[in-house]
């Protein structure tokens, strides 16, 4: 079982929408979790970090944590072509930072 | 505040030769990660270190990779003897805080190194 899993995609959504992007995770010792943007030939770029249940925004996006769970996800409002990119959700075990494959978006006009 | 930097950002060696990678971590930082990724792949963990100390290493291949974080300079990623195989985009991250220490455990990524063996 991969320690950080996430759906490849892509997700297609439309300009102006809401794009949801989920993420489990195996280690329950977990503590800090991470959402990177990574633009084709680029580095990641980190978006939006949460360390305790619930909701934090930041401007057009919202970050879930459920530890119970054990799910992330992040949420995109008005969604736009700019925002096209993988999407990896990250981590912290006892000893590194574990990343999903990705999750590849799409924002059609 | 610079941010993470990464030298060289292309590097193209032949078969056989070593490859090395630099890796400054952010003003006050003491933790550093490196990866591997493939084109359309994600990132792939290869070692964890602290300054003078390897905390993680269970991504490095055992054989021909090596990686130090001397407690002055830059991080060194090694790779002797290279193959084809290993060419891919290496990047590494930096962070003020072990995984295990809560909050503000947050990495930033430098621009990476793209390593072409022919």
């Amino acid at each position: 079982q991969k320690e950080v899993e996430q759906n490849s995609g892509p997700l297609s959504v439309p300009e102006g929408a809401i794009a949801s992007l989920n993420c489990t995770y195996s280690d329950r010792g977990s503590q800090s979790f991470f959402w990177y943007r990574q633009y084709s030939g680029k580095s990641p770029e980190l978006i939006m970090s949460i360390y305790s249940n619930g909701d934090k925004e930041d401007g057009r996006f919202t970050a879930q944590l459920n530890k119970a769970s054990q799910y992330v996800s992040l949420l995109i409002r008005d969604s736009q072509p700019s925002d096209s990119a993988t999407y990896l959700c990250a981590g912290t075990g006892a000893s590194k930072l574990t990343f999903g494959t990705g999750t590849r978006l799409q924002v059609t006009l | 505040n610079a941010g993470v930097m990464q030298n060289p950002r292309h590097l193209v060696r032949r078969r056989g030769q070593e490859a090395r990678l630099r890796c400054s971590p952010m003003k006050g930082h003491s933790h550093v990660y490196w990866y591997r990724q493939l084109p359309e792949e994600g990132l792939k963990f290869m070692v964890y270190l602290q300054k003078e100390n390897i905390i993680d290493e269970s991504g490095m291949p055992k054989e021909r990779f090596s990686a130090e974080f001397p407690k002055e300079g830059p991080s060194i990623l090694r790779i002797q003897q290279v193959v084809r195989g290993d060419s891919a985009a290496y990047f590494c991250a930096s962070s003020p805080y072990s995984p295990n220490q809560g909050l503000n455990t947050e990495a930033f990524f430098g621009q990476g190194t793209r390593l072409t063996v022919v």
